[in-house]
């Protein structure tokens, strides 16, 4: 059963810092990594998605990939209450036809205080 | 560029009823998904199309579900016989064939089985 894990929180944080969602991943073929942001009630955003060993920047958000260690990460710089949402990581399995299929972690709820 | 679009976005049935779901999406994309959300869980991968052809299929997936993408354009899933336990948020995304997958979720259908 692959696995993707994620801390599901909340992570709190004031208004300004940074904020620091991990994830680590079970299937090691996996090549395409994704981070999505969902608001209660709402569907999935993609908002970052990563496929190197290193750092990824977009504005205010940084994803980091380990495939060594299997392990991706999301920064936030200067959080702000609107960031506040449930951040999703996701992962393509590998055993697929095409590797197509994406695999979610549960999520971690981040919540930014004013 | 439209987003994907979903069809209902809501929907209540009794157990034992049939019901579909619509899935129009982003126009020049070929890859179509389908994925099931149920409170406090990530994404759920049930079922993939490239173009009409159905090239996944989650294992998981019971025989009282089906899919189709008849023309390569929109794609309609059916539960047959409902049961509470498919009350969930259905959830369609598109990508490109190519690049590194990038799936865009539509806003998603709430199933309630009473």
């Amino acid at each position: 059963q692959k696995e993707v894990e994620q801390n599901s929180g909340p992570l709190s944080v004031p208004e300004g810092a940074i904020a620091s969602l991990n994830c680590t991943y079970s299937d090691r073929g996996s090549q395409s990594f994704f981070w999505y942001r969902q608001y209660s009630g709402k569907s999935p955003e993609l908002i970052m998605f990563i496929y190197s060993n290193g750092d990824k920047e977009d504005g205010r958000f940084t994803a980091q990939l380990n495939k060594a260690s299997q392990y991706v990460s999301l920064l936030i710089r200067d959080s702000q209450p609107s960031d506040s949402a449930t951040y999703l990581c996701a992962v393509n399995n590998s055993g697929d036809q095409a590797g197509t299929a994406l695999i979610f972690g549960k999520g971690t709820t981040l919540s930014v205080s004013s | 560029d439209t987003g994907v679009s979903q069809d209902p976005r809501h929907k209540i049935t009794k157990r034992g009823q049939n019901v579909t779901f619509r899935c129009d999406p982003i126009s020049e994309h070929n890859r179509l998904y389908w994925y099931r959300q149920t409170l406090g869980q990530g994404p759920e991968f049930l079922t993939y199309f490239q173009n009409e052809a159905q090239l996944e299929k989650s294992r998981l997936l019971s025989d009282r579900f089906s899919a189709e993408r008849p023309k390569g354009s929109f794609s309609t899933l059916e539960i047959q016989r409902t049961e509470q336990g498919d009350s969930a948020m259905y959830l369609c995304a598109s990508s490109l064939t190519g690049g590194y997958n990038e799936q865009f979720f539509g806003p998603g259908t709430r199933l309630t089985v009473l």
